[in-house]
Order: C-alpha cells, then structure tokens, then sequence
C-alpha cells in the first residue's frame, strides 16, 4: 500500500483529456511538501515531467501540467497522443516516514 | 551530456551481499542530493535510500534499515549501494538517481537487476 495513492489505470482517445490524481496526507502533500512527477515507458528509467508542483522541465510538451491543493496533487494531459502510453508516478516527501515516498503508479493506455 | 552510469548487476542467494555502484558525469556531482530508487517485477517505484550532497544526512526506507548503507565519493563522481542480508523481496532493478532540489529526482541512471534466489 503506498503513501501516496494513485488510480491504478486511466484510458483516452487520442486528442482527449485525462487526469491522474495522487492523495497524500498531513505529513507529505498536505504539510506543503512539493509533488513531482515521472514518467515511465515500461522496460526504460523514469524521466521527470513535472517539478515542484507545476513547474515542465525543458524538452515537456506543454499538454503535461501538474496542480496541486491540499492533501491532494494532479497531473492532466491534454491532446493525448500514442506515445503518451506510459505508467505515470507522483512523488513527495513524508516527514512522518522522513524519507521519499512515491504513489503506486498509473498505466495510462491511449485508445 | 548527464550520464549515470550503474554498475554491480547480479544473482545473489539469500543472506548475501552486493554492492552497487553508480558513476555520474555531465553535471556537478558533488552538489546533488543521490539516491538509490527500486522496482521490483511488475510494480511500482520505492524510494531505497538518500544522501546529500556532503554526506551529512543519510535516509532509509523502513524497509532496508539496518541492511543497506549508501555511500558516496565525491572525488570519484560515485555513488555506491552496500546491501547485506539480502532477501528474496530485495528482488528488483535499482535505479541510481539525482536530485539538486530537496527530493526532487532529475536524472535516472539505466538501472541494474538485483535477483536474490537460492
């Protein structure tokens, strides 16, 4: 069970919209910790896609942005496209656990 | 260009030892947060172990404590993994990984398979 809780799947045709929600709590997203986001094509390292929240890393398409409020963060994904295919984490700090803590990860399929 | 460069893959029985090791290049080593992120067959990301830039503060997930001790040589551009007392749930590809900001994670090394299996 990780800390930081995901939706195991979500589904778009291409051109669409999505979004990936990631819950946390008091003692990570909810103390003001900042999420990030990777994402990961099976088989290849992680690569990041979103810092601090809301911040793209040069090189990431503008259709990825990240919000976050409360105990809770989001990353949407607009004009989806084939190559978006990939499983998406969140991740974050927990001063309770004082460490890094990672959600359990979202398969996103283009239809 | 940024390279982490990892090394130390390896079938290992239970109880044994493996050390890990991670060369960087590319950027300023001796500044970034390390740290050592697995995945296990089939499953998500865990957070293994962190560093920072100076070695002063050193974290592990519950999960390691008392097993894993992390290392690095500031010198050398390296990053190291000593992982005694392994188990058949240390099974995973380790990911060497750094970070400049607090716990954020910029480059990924390739990542190395560890199997612990009698």
């Amino acid at each position: 069970q990780s800390v930081l809780t995901q939706p195991p799947s979500v589904s778009g045709a291409p051109g669409q919209r999505v979004t990936i929600s990631c819950t946390g709590s008091s003692s990570n997203i909810g103390a003001g910790y900042d999420v990030h986001w990777y994402q990961q094509v099976p088989g290849t390292a992680p690569k990041l896609l979103i810092y601090g929240n809301s911040n793209r890393p040069s090189g990431v398409p503008d259709r990825f942005s990240g919000s976050k409020s409360g105990t809770s963060a989001s990353l949407a994904i607009t004009g989806l496209q084939a190559e978006d295919e990939a499983d998406y984490y969140c991740q974050s700090f927990d001063s309770s656990l004082r460490g890094s803590v990672f959600g359990g990860g979202t398969k996103l399929t283009v239809l | 260009e940024v390279q982490l460069v990892q090394s130390g893959r390896g079938l290992v029985k239970p109880g044994g030892s493996l050390r890990l090791s991670c060369a960087a290049s590319g950027f300023t080593f001796s500044t970034y947060r390390m740290n050592w992120v697995r995945q296990a067959p089939g499953k998500g990301l865990e957070w293994v172990s962190s560093i920072s830039s100076s070695s002063t503060y050193i974290y592990y997930a519950d999960s390691v404590k008392g097993r894993f001790t992390i290392s690095r040589d500031n010198a050398k551009n390296s990053l190291y993994l000593q992982m005694n007392s392994l188990r058949a749930e240390d099974t995973a590809v380790y990911y060497c990984a750094a970070g400049f900001l607090d716990w954020l994670i910029e480059y990924w090394g390739q990542g190395t398979l560890v199997t612990v299996s009698s």
